[in-house]
């Protein structure tokens, strides 16, 4: 099976900061990567999907980049709303797979 | 606009068959090539995918719940169930459906199902 590891697993930043997380895949996935931010007691929400397509209303501060084994998901500059968990998924062969996740604090 | 939405008993008992069923609204469950599909979020926890349906009717599990876990869609309702048995205290967790195909588009709010006796 495939593992998905993201780094860090907590992130302090502040509003303006560029914030980068990133998602390691233990095999290749191609693009199959997608991104996802999850507020408390909400469902999460698609972000970026084939690593780097921004899903239809996301704003254009969320980026995403990567193929292979190695992804990143870059916040241009962090708005209040940005606070939240991002997870990272992949898709290969019929399995789904996420990542532990990445908590935005405020610093 | 499409809506899953989650329902069925918040509590069941250890060694119990978990069952919840996703009613779809504003689309299909059967006109157009997606998955259908269930996640779950222990509290305080990740994701973790439990197991599709594409709307064929082939299913797919994750490896790690296969041997408890049933998915079934029923077309002339509109809407896909889980089944998962043998429950513990490890499956409490909100339980999401979502649609798919590589990534997960539109998801049900989540239900919470605690597992006590």
């Amino acid at each position: 099976d495939i593992q998905m590891t993201q780094s860090p697993s907590t992130l302090s930043a502040s509003v303006g900061d560029r914030v980068t997380i990133t998602c390691r895949a233990s095999q290749s996935i191609s693009s199959w990567l997608a991104w996802y931010q999850q507020k408390p007691g909400k469902a999460p929400k698609l972000l970026i999907y084939k690593a780097s397509s921004l899903e239809s209303g996301v704003p254009s501060r969320f980026s995403g980049s990567g193929s292979g084994t190695e992804f990143t998901l870059t916040i241009s500059s962090l708005q209040p709303d940005d606070f939240a968990t991002y997870y990272c998924q992949q898709y290969n062969s019929y399995l789904w797979t996420f990542g532990q996740g990445t908590k935005v604090e405020i610093k | 606009q499409l809506q899953l939405q989650e329902s069925g008993p918040g509590l069941v008992k250890p060694s119990e068959t978990l069952s919840l069923t996703c009613t779809v609204s504003g689309g299909s469950i059967s006109s157009s090539s997606y998955y259908w599909g269930w996640i779950r979020q222990p509290p305080g926890k990740g994701l973790e995918w439990i197991g599709s349906i594409y709307y064929s009717g082939s299913t797919y599990y994750n490896p790690s719940l296969k041997s408890r876990v049933t998915i079934s869609v029923d077309t002339s309702k509109n809407q896909f169930s889980l089944k998962l048995s043998s429950v513990t205290a490890a499956d409490t967790a909100v339980y999401y459906c979502a649609r798919h195909g590589a990534q997960f588009d539109y998801w049900g709010q989540g239900t919470l199902v605690t597992v006590s006796s």
